[in-house]
This record gives C-alpha cells, structure tokens and sequence, in this order.
C-alpha cells in the first residue's frame, strides 16, 4: 500500500537551476497539495488541485509553478531556485468533502528534503 | 484569514501522566478540526477529527475535545508512553462558506515523554 509517494527524497540544487518534484497518490484522491516546511513556521501551502488538470495559489505560491496532468501525479516545478527555497517539500492528497459524514484527512508522503546553495 | 495557535515550547512529562495539547484559532469556527503526529524526518500522520458539533472525540489512549465558545481545541494521551514523543499538529478544515477547502496547519507543538 504505497499511498503518497515523493521523489526524489533528497536534492541539492545551485542558485538559479530549475527541477521538479513528483508526487504520486495511488488512493484515487481528488485533492492534492504541496506544501514547505521551515523551522518555527510550520506547514505552509505553496499550491493545490482539486482535480485532474486543475491548479490553485495556495499562501506562498511564488518561485513555485504546479502541473496535474493526471489525477494520481501532482509536479512542484522551481524554474530558478533561490536559497530562501531551501525547505522541507510535503505532498499530500485528500477527498473531497461530498457530505457531512466525508472524512477529509490528508495523507502526506515522506518529504522531499532541498537544499539550495 | 484564520490563524491557529499551538504552544510553541516542548511539553515535558513523564510516562504514565496525561499530555494536554492546546489548539487556539482566531475568526470562525471550522466545519472540522483535526490531529496530526509528525516523527522527524518522516510527514505528518493523521490521528484524530472532530466536527464542530461534537464536544468530544476519543481513540484508544487519544482523546479530543472541541470548545466552539472558547475557539480551543485540546488532545488529551492518556498514561504517556516514551513512544508518543513527537510534535503534535492540529489543522482547520473551513467551513464551506469560507470559499476555501484547503486545511490550515498549526505550527505544532513538541511532546517529550521521559520514561
């Protein structure tokens, strides 16, 4: 049962290279984020979908851009990686909330540790 | 827009006592409040929801209570176990009304069970 799955779990990029993380859901999930873990700031949430083809801000989208082409894979794409982006990445998907009783847990990959020197 | 708060220092207790974790939120009430545990290095896993019309949530040694009035929210471990030694996360599901369907994070709170 591999749920959320994040590659590459490791990357060190120089200033101003571009690369793209992928996340893979095999739980059928239409919600999907990304989302930055710093010391003393918590989760934050770069960008989300709420279905295949669809993409939305979420509160620190810029230097980021996001694809879902297809509803199981979400990409974080850095096009020029600055050091203020070095973080802990976070993919997680979820159900939507069809009625009251819909469960919206979200479950979360492994984390994709960056470092941009 | 909808803060949260949890205490940002450790909590420090020893095996066998009740951990009580605090989850304070500004503006409107979520239509959910959940718990996540998060071990480091590893993502957040879900633990435990509540609706906002329920008072209290409970799971083996877990339990949660939700107090719409206060706009808190506390996690309860019952008889602590050095294995439940990790940060505690508790995250705000809007209302539909709110436009928004994305959960808010807090910043989390670090547990420190000493056998």
């Amino acid at each position: 049962n591999a749920g959320v799955t994040q590659t590459p779990k490791f990357r060190v990029l120089k200033t101003g290279q571009s690369m793209t993380l992928l996340c893979a859901q095999d739980m059928n999930h239409e919600y999907m984020y990304w989302y930055r873990q710093d010391p003393g700031m918590g989760l934050r949430l770069i960008h989300y979908s709420v279905g295949e083809g669809t993409t939305a801000k979420g509160e620190v989208p810029d230097g980021y851009n996001v694809s879902r082409l297809k509803k199981q894979n979400f990409l974080l794409g850095l096009e020029s990686a600055a050091p203020s982006q070095t973080s802990v990445y976070f993919c997680a998907s979820s159900s939507p909330r069809a009625g009251y009783l819909e469960n919206t847990e979200a479950f979360f990959g492994q984390g994709t540790r960056l470092t941009v020197v | 827009s909808q803060k949260i708060e949890q205490n940002s220092e450790a909590l420090n207790i020893q095996e066998g006592k009740t951990a009580t974790l605090t989850c304070n939120y500004t503006n409107y009430s979520p239509a959910y409040l959940q718990w996540y545990r998060q071990d480091p290095g590893r993502g957040p896993v879900f633990l435990l929801l509540i609706r906002e019309n329920e008072k209290e949530k409970r799971k083996e040694r877990l339990k949660v209570t939700f107090d719409t009035t206060l706009k808190q929210s506390l996690f309860h471990i019952t008889a602590s176990q050095p294995a439940d030694s990790a940060t505690y996360l508790c995250a705000l599901d809007p209302p539909r009304w709110a436009g928004y369907s994305t959960l808010t994070f807090g910043k989390g709170t670090m547990l420190l069970v000493s056998p």
